[in-house]
C-alpha cells in the first residue's frame, strides 16, 4: 500500500527545476505531500482530490493522473529553501481510512 | 495557537525494555496518528485514534500498542523493545479522520520523540 517515489534524491543548482513521481498500485482517492527539512516536522504542501486537478503553492505545483494512479510535483526555479525530504501520501479506495506515505525523495539545492 | 507537542523529545533504551511516547494534539483535533521513520522506509503507518477509538492500525507487530484519551491526548507502548525499533516516532493530528473529511484536509506533524535502542 506504500506509495512508490522517485527520484530517491536529487541535487539542484538554484534555479532549476525538478520533477518529483509518486505512484500507487491502488485506485486512489488523493494525493497529500508534505515537506520535512532536516531536523523539523514534516510540513503540508498541498492536496490533491481525483479528478485530475492541479494545484500549486508558490513555484511549487502538483498533478494527479487518476488513471495512472500517479502524481507529480514541479519545482520551478528551485530556491535554497527548497531544500529537504519530499513525501507523498495516498488514501486510496480500497476503504483504508489513512494516509500511507512513499520513502521520500531527498532535494538538495546548491547555490 | 500552539502546535503538536511530543515527548520525550529523545530517549534510550535497551533492548527488551518497553517505552511510552506522548503526544498532545493541536487544540480541537481529535484525530491522531502515529508513523516511524527510518532511514530509507519513510514515513511507516502505526495506527490512528479518533474519539478515543484505534480507527486503523498499520502492520506492525502487537508490542506496538497505543490509546487515546479523552482529551484527545494520545500515547503509544513499545514493548520488549528490539534494536530495529529504534526510529523517530512522529504523531500527526487532524480535526477529523482523512476518510471523513472526504478525502482532504491537513495533518499537523509533531517534531517527534526520537528512540534510540542499545
Amino acid at each position: 500500500q506504500q506509495p512508490v517515489q522517485s527520484p530517491q534524491a536529487v541535487i539542484l543548482r538554484e534555479g532549476e527545476d525538478a520533477v518529483i513521481n509518486c505512484s500507487s498500485s491502488k485506485a486512489l482517492y488523493s494525493v497529500h505531500w508534505y515537506r520535512q527539512k532536516h531536523g523539523e516536522a514534516p510540513v503540508f504542501l498541498m492536496i490533491l482530490l481525483k479528478g485530475g486537478e492541479q494545484k500549486g503553492h508558490d513555484k511549487i505545483s502538483a498533478s494527479f493522473n487518476e488513471k495512472k494512479q500517479q502524481s507529480s510535483l514541479y519545482l520551478t526555479a528551485s530556491q535554497l529553501s527548497y531544500s529537504g525530504t519530499y513525501f507523498c501520501g495516498t488514501l486510496d479506495q480500497t476503504g483504508a481510512n489513512n494516509l500511507f506515505f512513499g520513502t521520500g525523495t531527498r532535494l538538495t539545492v546548491i547555490p | 495557537k500552539a502546535g503538536v507537542t511530543q515527548t520525550p523529545r529523545y530517549l534510550i533504551k535497551t533492548r527488551g525494555q518497553q517505552v511510552t511516547l506522548s503526544c498532545s494534539p493541536i487544540s480541537g483535533h481529535r484525530s491522531v496518528s502515529w508513523y516511524q521513520q527510518t532511514p530509507g522506509q519513510g514515513l511507516q503507518f502505526l495506527f490512528e485514534y479518533f474519539s478515543e477509538t484505534q480507527r486503523n492500525k498499520g502492520n506492525f507487530p502487537g508490542r506496538f500498542s497505543g490509546r487515546q484519551f479523552s482529551n484527545s491526548r494520545s500515547e503509544m507502548n513499545v514493548s520488549t523493545l528490539e534494536l530495529g525499533d529504534s526510529a523517530l516516532y512522529l504523531c500527526a493530528s487532524r480535526f477529523r479522520t482523512v476518510k471523513l473529511a472526504g478525502g482532504s484536509g491537513e495533518l499537523f506533524f509533531g517534531e517527534g520523540s526520537r528512540l534510540t535502542v542499545l
